[in-house]
């Protein structure tokens, strides 16, 4: 069976400071990764998909970027982090391909910048 | 801009009681409608839905989707304390690696 984790479960960090999330994927090969953050009080916003290694496509303009340096493994990353990214950041992954598919979630990172 | 709207945005009620909750959605290249559970973290999968007057049932949880009205609903009955829960609709636009737009979620909570 397919198995998404996320690490690390909590962090907090000051403003200005680099982040790294790290989201990896088992069980399944070439699945869609997904980035999604959900900020106190509103529902997820997509972040950045990925269909295959080192292919990242970003939804909204802002403080983040994401990379794929292997099948299953995705990261999401800030060199300054802002207070407005604190959130809920959420990694989904779902098969590869045209059809439509579900997309399951990580157990997630709570992130606060203060 | 692509909009997906719960409604209500809280819901309180009894043990045994039955709930619907709803979903409409302006989106472009529409696909597929997703209905999530999510309690403490991550959300949890319920249905996914792509045509129109096909229920979809799962033990006291069913949904159905209309695309001519571009909404959506999802039954509970006989509830249970365990359902206390934020439900959260998605639709899926364009082709391949699906971008799911959310809507702000339902807090649906269950007394004994």
């Amino acid at each position: 069976s397919q198995t998404i984790h996320q690490w690390p479960a909590t962090l907090v960090q000051p403003v200005g400071s680099p982040l790294s999330l790290e989201c990896t994927v088992e069980g399944t090969s070439n699945p869609n990764l997904y980035w999604y953050r959900q900020a106190a009080g509103r529902g997820l916003q997509l972040l950045f998909y990925s269909v295959g290694i080192g292919q990242i496509s970003s939804e909204v303009p802002q403080n983040l970027s994401a990379s794929r340096p292997q099948d299953r493994q995705f990261i999401l990353s800030s060199k300054k982090l802002l207070l407005s990214d604190s959130g809920f950041y959420l990694c989904a992954w779902s098969v590869l391909g045209t059809e439509v598919n579900e997309q399951y979630f990580g157990p997630g990172t709570r992130l606060t910048v203060t | 801009e692509d909009k997906v709207v719960q409604s209500p945005l809280s819901l309180v009620v009894h043990e045994g009681d039955t709930v619907t909750l709803n979903c409409s959605y302006e989106v472009t290249n529409f696909r597929s409608l997703l209905w999530y559970k999510q309690e403490k973290k991550a959300p949890t999968f319920l249905f996914m839905l792509t045509s129109s007057g096909i229920e979809k049932k799962s033990g006291r949880l069913s949904s159905i989707l209309d695309k001519k009205e571009l909404f959506s609903i999802l039954n509970i009955t006989a509830t249970q304390t365990g359902d206390s829960a934020i439900y959260l609709c998605a639709v899926g636009r364009g082709w391949g690696a699906q971008k799911l737009v959310f809507g702000q979620g339902t807090r649906l909570t269950i007394n004994p």
